[in-house]
């Protein structure tokens, strides 16, 4: 079966200092895979997606990047966190040839507070 | 305006009750989704409709296209449906999903 995993679930973390949050996919191959972030009050914003290793698509100008160094891997890093980088992260994949409104599958998220 | 609306924002119950959730949007699209949120923040798709109606258990979802409107109906409803149902439409225009800022559900013994 498909499953993604991703982590940190909770993560706190100063200002200015690195990020990397991690997300693996198991049970298919070459899924698109996604971040997302969710503020509260606001819906879910795409970050980037992904359709192949190293093909990265950022949908909005931040502070934050994304690599995929693996097929099922993808990572969501910064070099200088700031406090407006606080929210829950999301990553989660979808099964290519399925069509384009197939399941997303999400992770558990990752609660990101900077301080 | 959000372009994906969602109401109520909160909603209460008691168990047993029959819940609606609605979700409006104001752009053309190819198809909708219907998201439920757990309380540890994992999503868990739940519906995707071009037209019509799907069931699936206690949960039916609905939608009318020329409305541009679709409801998520909770029948019999259980402590264990307390979540966010979040709605999420794929727009024609740029092919991207837009979320709604998601409906709290909380249904009391």
């Amino acid at each position: 079966s498909q499953t993604i995993h991703q982590w940190p679930a909770t993560l706190v973390q100063p200002v200015g200092s690195p990020l990397s949050l991690e997300c693996t996919v198991e049970g298919t191959s070459n899924p698109n895979l996604y971040w997302y972030r969710q503020a509260a009050g606001r819906g879910l914003q795409l970050l980037f997606y992904s359709v192949g290793i190293g093909q990265i698509s950022s949908e909005v100008p931040q502070n934050l990047s994304a690599s995929r160094p693996q097929d099922r891997q993808f990572i969501l890093s910064s070099k200088k966190l700031l406090l407006s980088d606080s929210g829950f992260y999301l990553c989660a994949f979808r099964v290519k040839g399925l069509g384009r409104n197939s399941p997303l599958h999400f992770g558990n998220g990752t609660r990101l507070t900077v301080t | 305006k959000n372009e994906v609306e969602q109401s109520p924002q909160n909603l209460t119950a008691q168990e047993g009750e029959f819940i609606t959730i609605n979700c409006s949007y104001s752009v053309g699209i190819s198809a909708l989704h219907w998201l439920q949120q757990h309380p540890g923040g994992g999503i868990v798709s739940l519906f995707m409709l071009s037209s019509g109606k799907k069931k699936h258990g206690r949960l039916i979802a609905t939608i009318n296209i020329q409305e541009k409107h679709s409801s998520l109906h909770i029948t019999a409803s259980h402590p264990r449906d307390s979540a966010v149902y979040i709605c999420a439409v794929r727009s024609i225009s740029t092919d991207k999903l837009i979320f709604g800022t998601g409906t709290r559900l909380q249904v009391f013994p």
